[in-house]
Order: C-alpha cells, then sequence, then structure tokens
C-alpha cells in the first residue's frame, strides 16, 4: 500500500513569507497528486491537482511542483497571510476512484 | 447547492449502542466516500461507493457497515460501538470518470463512544 509522509512539525513562518510544504511518497508512482486545505472543525476542501506528467501546476499564490523521480511534491504559498493558517493534506490516488491521505502539515503565519 | 450534508453534527453512545450516520450529496456525483479522522492517524478510508448500487471496503472497514441508498445518500452503520470508533467522521462525493478527482467533504460527525 502507498505511504505518505508529511512533515508531522508544524511549520511557523512570518506574513509575506513563503512557505514549502513537503509530500513525499513510497511504492508506486501515482496517476496525479492532490492538496487540500482543513481548517479545524471543518471538512478538507481541494486546492489543487497535479497530474505525473506535469512538473508544476499554479493557482493564484499557490503552486505545486511532482517529481516522480524523487517520489515527492511540494506545495508553495507566496506572500502568505494569517488567514493561509490551516492544516494542509497532501493525497494520492491509491485506486481507480480513492485516495490516500497523508497526515497533514498545519501552518501557522503570523503577523 | 449544499454540497455534502452529514447529520448528526455531534453524537455521545454508550459502548455497544448502534447507530447510523447520514450523508447526503445535491452535486449528483457517482462516488461517495466515508472516512474517519483520528489525530495523528490522518484520514482513513473506511468503505466506499464508486457508483449507485455498489461498495467497498476501504483501509479500516472493520465495526462498519454502509448502505447506498440512493445517488444522493449514503448511511454509515455502526451496530454496536466501541470505545476505538471515537472518532470524526467525514463524509466525501465525487463526480467519477476520467478528470474528476477532486472530492467534496462534509463537515464530519464528531462521534464519542463511552
Amino acid at each position: 500500500s502507498q505511504k505518505i509522509e508529511q512533515n508531522s512539525e508544524a511549520l511557523n513562518i512570518q506574513e509575506g513569507k513563503t512557505a514549502t510544504l513537503t509530500c513525499n511518497y513510497t511504492n508506486y508512482s501515482p496517476a496525479y497528486l492532490q492538496w487540500y486545505r482543513q481548517d479545524p472543525g471543518r471538512g478538507p476542501v481541494f486546492l489543487l491537482l497535479i497530474r505525473e506528467n506535469e512538473k508544476e501546476k499554479r493557482k493564484e499564490r499557490l503552486k505545486v511542483t511532482f517529481d516522480t523521480t524523487l517520489k515527492q511534491s511540494l506545495f508553495h504559498i507566496t506572500a502568505s497571510q494569517p488567514a493561509d493558517s490551516a492544516t494542509y493534506l497532501c493525497a494520492l490516488n491509491s485506486g481507480y476512484s480513492t485516495l490516500t491521505f497523508g497526515k497533514g502539515t498545519m501552518l501557522l503565519v503570523s503577523p | 447547492n449544499a454540497g455534502v450534508t452529514q447529520t448528526p453534527k455531534f453524537q455521545v453512545l454508550k459502548t455497544g449502542q448502534s447507530m447510523t450516520l447520514q450523508c447526503a450529496q445535491d452535486m449528483n456525483h457517482n462516488s461517495m466516500y466515508w472516512y474517519r479522522q483520528d489525530p495523528g492517524m490522518g484520514l482513513r478510508l473506511i468503505y466506499y461507493s464508486a457508483s449507485e448500487g455498489t461498495t467497498d471496503k476501504g483501509e479500516v472497514p472493520n465495526g462498519y457497515n454502509v448502505s447506498r441508498l440512493n445517488k444522493r445518500e449514503f448511511s454509515l452503520r455502526l451496530e454496536s460501538a466501541a470505545p476505538s470508533q471515537t472518532s470524526v467522521y467525514f463524509c466525501a462525493s465525487r463526480r467519477g470518470g476520467v478528470s474528476e478527482e477532486t472530492q467534496y467533504f462534509g463537515p464530519g460527525t464528531r462521534l464519542l463512544v463511552l
């Protein structure tokens, strides 16, 4: 089965800096990888999807990279804001219609 | 659109009691999922229904049953609750098909089993 590793320690950064979160996986390379945001007491919300044949994807201040050789995805938030504080989950397809989620990394952006 | 709705929001059960968690989506999605989320464990798939009329086990199905009542509704039943089933339960749905991989989550049901 797929194993996904996200940094379990919270990432603390200052407002305006770029936050970089890491997602590493073992075993097979997924057809795609997704990033979700989860706020306390709420369900995860989809942010970005990147496919195995894509190296980079952008959406506003968000950027995701996918390196199938390193088996790693990096998630960047540029010009971070306190409102970006949340837990970010990495998810890989683990079957035709299922996802395996990482445990998530908490991001704290201080003013 | 309400998206994915779950009831109840909170529930306290005693060991051995049974209950059903309800989930409904109004997005005409084909696939639906039940996850549990525990501290330090992340989201784990309990059961899923790839399409109406089908259900399959996920990573942690023991102690649970599901019913895909129709295209909109997917329920999760605990026949005899155990303290180990104390968790936050999330329902999710997905349109299904190629290029439709995003999952949409409900607000969760917080369950405490004493």
